[in-house]
């Protein structure tokens, strides 16, 4: 079965760009969407279809998809940023979330 | 406004059966596939089943297959994720979202916890 690796922890200083990776066999060949979740809360939609961004997410995030890995980028970081963030992608009928990337925000 | 609210969640003894309800409003829900993933307590997302807009095509994660059954009534706006033979395992926070192009998920319920205990 298909799997998507993500590391399970980053950090990253207020104002710096953090970037979050997701590997994948030959993930560059499908599409790659990303979801942030706060504490609490439902998980929301930050990138779809590798880079595009979802009417009302800041444009700080980012995101691109090449070869094996997908990456998450946000640039000038901000402590409302601080979250969990998931990858995930479609796969022979099968949806495939990557295990989550813990995103501090120092 | 798009709005999801799951409901049927709580406490069932292992082998026993629950069915989940997701009702839908603010957009036209028959024009939408639909999913259900659950997170377990401190874990991450996991992907349970679709069903696409008409019902004619579903599909399940291999741990739910012939366990967990899928369903929508898109004249009540509702979705439906009938469980059975529950397992401690299954025990998570169960979210209905909706799909759009390329199987993302655009609008996500608030959830409802199913605990899976004797």
């Amino acid at each position: 079965s298909y799997e998507l690796t993500q590391p399970p922890s980053a950090s990253v200083s207020p104002g710096q760009t953090a970037s979050i990776t997701c590997s994948g066999a030959k993930l560059g060949d499908k599409f790659a969407c990303w979801y942030q979740q706060k504490p609490g809360q439902s998980p929301v939609l930050v990138i779809y279809q590798d880079s595009k961004r979802p009417s009302g997410i800041p444009e700080r995030f980012s995101g691109s998809n090449s070869g094996n890995t997908a990456t998450l980028t946000i640039s000038g970081t901000q402590a409302m940023d601080e979250a969990d963030y998931y990858c995930q992608a479609w796969d022979r009928s099968t949806v495939v979330f990557g295990g989550g990337t813990k995103l501090t925000v120092l | 406004e798009v709005q999801l609210v799951e409901s049927g969640g709580g406490l069932v003894q292992p082998g026993g059966s629950l069915r989940l309800s997701c009702e839908a409003s603010g957009f036209t829900f028959s024009s939408y596939e639909m999913n259900w993933v659950r997170q377990a307590p401190g874990k991450g997302l996991e992907w349970v089943s679709y069903i696409s807009s008409s019902a004619s095509v579903i599909y399940y994660a291999d741990s739910m297959k012939g366990r967990f059954t899928i369903s929508r009534d898109n004249a009540k706006n509702s979705l439906y994720l009938q469980m059975n033979s529950l397992r401690a395992d299954d025990t998570a926070v169960y979210y209905c979202a909706r799909a759009t192009t390329y199987y993302v998920f655009d609008y996500w319920g608030q959830g409802t916890l199913v605990t899976v205990s004797s």
